[in-house]
Order: structure tokens, then sequence, then C-alpha cells
């Protein structure tokens, strides 16, 4: 089973900010937490990951608690094709499997 | 920017015929994985493989499922006898050691058993 907990859906104004939040109240020391997107039943798409620092790319920004138990994921100005299922997802650095759950599915409305 | 890529996009088959999914790593990564998507349903792992050997499967990946590395850039997952709870799609993904397990993945294929 996953180890996180996503809501299952929200709703983005384009132009604004898309806050995506992610739950792993159980993760430990070692595991990074990763954001992935898949949009329409294609490949899932790497979008960023974190330790316990906060992280920008020029995708998206991750906002990590102090305690790690919950994470954030931010796209400052969410465009149309940013309307895909998010996916939150913790795994340590050893070579192991991704875990997807559910995750979020982002729609992006005009 | 490199990419994984994977062949056929689109497979039809017969219920109980082989087939052979096909996928081309980034070139210098090491790590190589196979997930499957049933229509509407969670992306699941199959099966990841390192230095020719199998790390590690899934209940999934039965004797049904093989996966082989048949050279040095082809990545290939096979299903012997195809069953019509295998129509999915199927995704290849791979990656770096060292790269904090960013896996890339590729477009997928979509099989159909009819």
């Amino acid at each position: 089973d996953a180890k996180t907990t996503q809501p299952t859906s929200m709703d983005c104004a384009e132009g604004r900010a898309a806050n995506l939040p992610c739950n792993h109240s159980t993760i430990s020391g070692n595991e990074y937490v990763y954001w992935y997107r898949q949009i329409h039943s294609q490949g899932p798409q790497y979008i960023i990951h974190g330790l316990k620092n906060n992280e920008t790319n020029e995708m998206a920004s991750l906002i990590i608690t102090e305690d790690r138990k919950s994470s954030t994921l931010i796209l400052p100005h969410a465009t149309l094709r940013d309307t895909a299922v998010y996916y939150c997802i913790v795994i340590d650095n050893q070579g192991g499997k991704l875990i997807f759950g559910q995750g979020t599915e982002l729609s992006v409305k005009p | 920017e490199p990419e994984v890529t994977q062949t056929p996009s689109h497979q039809v088959t017969q219920m109980g015929q082989e087939v052979i999914l096909r996928c081309v790593p980034i070139s210098n990564h090491l790590y190589f994985y196979w997930y499957r998507q049933i229509l509407g349903q969670k992306v699941e792992f199959l099966v990841s493989f390192y230095n020719n050997e199998i790390s590690e499967k899934s209940e999934i990946f039965d004797d049904q499922f093989s996966v082989e590395r048949p050279d040095g850039s082809n990545f290939t997952l096979k299903i012997r006898s195809t069953k019509l709870e295998d129509s999915a799609m199927y995704f290849c993904a791979s990656t770096h050691p060292g790269s904090q397990e960013t896996q890339y993945f590729g477009p997928g294929t979509r099989l159909l058993v009819l």
C-alpha cells in the first residue's frame, strides 16, 4: 500500500497557484518525497523530489514540513496543461519500486 | 533531453498468444522497471532489473512474465500466454544509480487482449 494520503481531487483557476497537499506521517529518515504526474494515461512524469529541505525547479516547488510528515507541491501559475493526476510517493534510496496511490486529480479551469 | 522510448504504442492480440513489449531506456541508466496500469486503476509495479537479473518482482509478475536485456539498449517484457486481464498500459522506466531514485518513464504500450 502507498505510504501517502492525498485528496482525491482539486480544482484550480488558470493562472493561480495550485497547492497539492500530501501526508506521509510514517516516513522514515532515509526516505525521499517524490512527486510525479500523469496526464491522461501517458507515462508518469517526474516533477520534483526532496528529503527535508524545500526544493524548487522549473516545474514546481516542494515544501516539506519540519517534521517531514507532510508536504505540499506548488505549481505557481497553473495552466490548462497542468490538468493531471498528481502522485506523492515516498521511497528510500535503494533502487526500489515506486508505489503509486490514487493521487490527486487536479483540474485547472479557465 | 534523453527519453525512455517504448514500442509498439498499441498492440492487439488474441488470448493465449505471446507478446513482447520493447523499451529503450535512457542510455546511461542501469536500473530498469516495468509497471502496468489497468484502465481506471492505479499504476502497479511489476518488476525491477539490475545487473542482468531481476531485483524485485510483484505478485502480478508470475511465470507467464519474463524480462530480458538482449543487447546494450533494449529491455523487453514478454508475456507468454496472454489473458484477458493482461489488457493494460505497460510502462517502462529507468534510473541511474545515485540519482536518488528518479525514475523516468516511457510513454507506454497499450495492450488489448481479445
